[in-house]
């Protein structure tokens, strides 16, 4: 399974847009990002996935590069609640499996 | 969207018994369910793979006679945690995968106090 590399951690404030890179040296052909938010005590919440190029939806960016070698969360002006561990996932398409780095914990200031 | 949801969100056991976690997948079929187990301020740890209608799939380290797996319907598998013991207090995670196989989605969590 393909390892993913985030920051530990990573502060903003209250209206700022925040850039989370994940890179995935070893993307297998038909693996998939997905990104996962995480409050304490809760199970993970899906943010976005995609493959290439951009995805955009009503929370969030994310950026593929060519070479699928790494991936940015984007998150436009973040409020307090977003304070959470951000995952980047590259899971295999065809069963699923997707094993947990260590996420960015990301502190969001007033 | 889809949902994913385990019962119970929290348990306290003595030490020596058992205790099962449920997980559902409301509105999609699942044929694929993962089990999760994370320590505080940790990540998730994956525990094993369940299949509908065959033997779940353990990672390495897992022993599977105390953490039996079960997923009879494509809606429903469930953990037990046999002759739990504190150091098996953590919180439990499952997620499901549909059919389509590219999203997966995470249940609530399960807070497992052995007493």
């Amino acid at each position: 399974l393909a390892k993913t590399t985030q920051p530990i951690s990573m502060d903003s404030y209250e209206g700022q847009e925040v850039n989370i890179t994940c890179s995935h040296n070893n993307i297998a052909t038909n693996d998939y990002i997905t990104w996962y938010q995480q409050f304490p005590s809760q199970g993970p919440r899906f943010i976005i996935q995609g493959y290439k190029t951009k995805v955009t939806n009503e929370v969030a960016s994310l950026f593929i590069p060519a070479d699928r070698k790494s991936s940015t969360l984007s998150l436009p002006r973040v409020s307090l609640s977003d304070t959470a561990v951000y995952y980047c996932l590259v899971g295999e398409s065809n069963t699923g499996k997707l094993i947990f780095g260590q996420g960015t914990t990301l502190q969001v200031k007033p | 969207g889809a949902v994913v949801s385990q019962h119970p969100s929290r348990v306290i056991c003595k030490s020596g018994t058992s205790v099962k976690i449920e997980c559902r997948s409301l509105d999609f079929q699942a044929t694929t369910m993962f089990w999760y187990r994370q320590f505080p301020k940790q990540s998730l740890m994956l525990m094993a793979t369940s299949n509908e209608g065959s033997k779940a799939t353990y990672e390495q380290g897992v022993e599977k006679d105390k953490f039996l797996i079960n997923h009879a319907s494509l809606t429903l598998s469930t953990l037990t945690v046999t002759s739990a013991h504190p150091e098996d207090s953590s919180f439990y995670i499952c997620s499901a995968s549909g059919r389509a196989g590219n999203t997966i989605y995470f249940g609530e969590g399960s807070w497992l106090t052995v007493v």
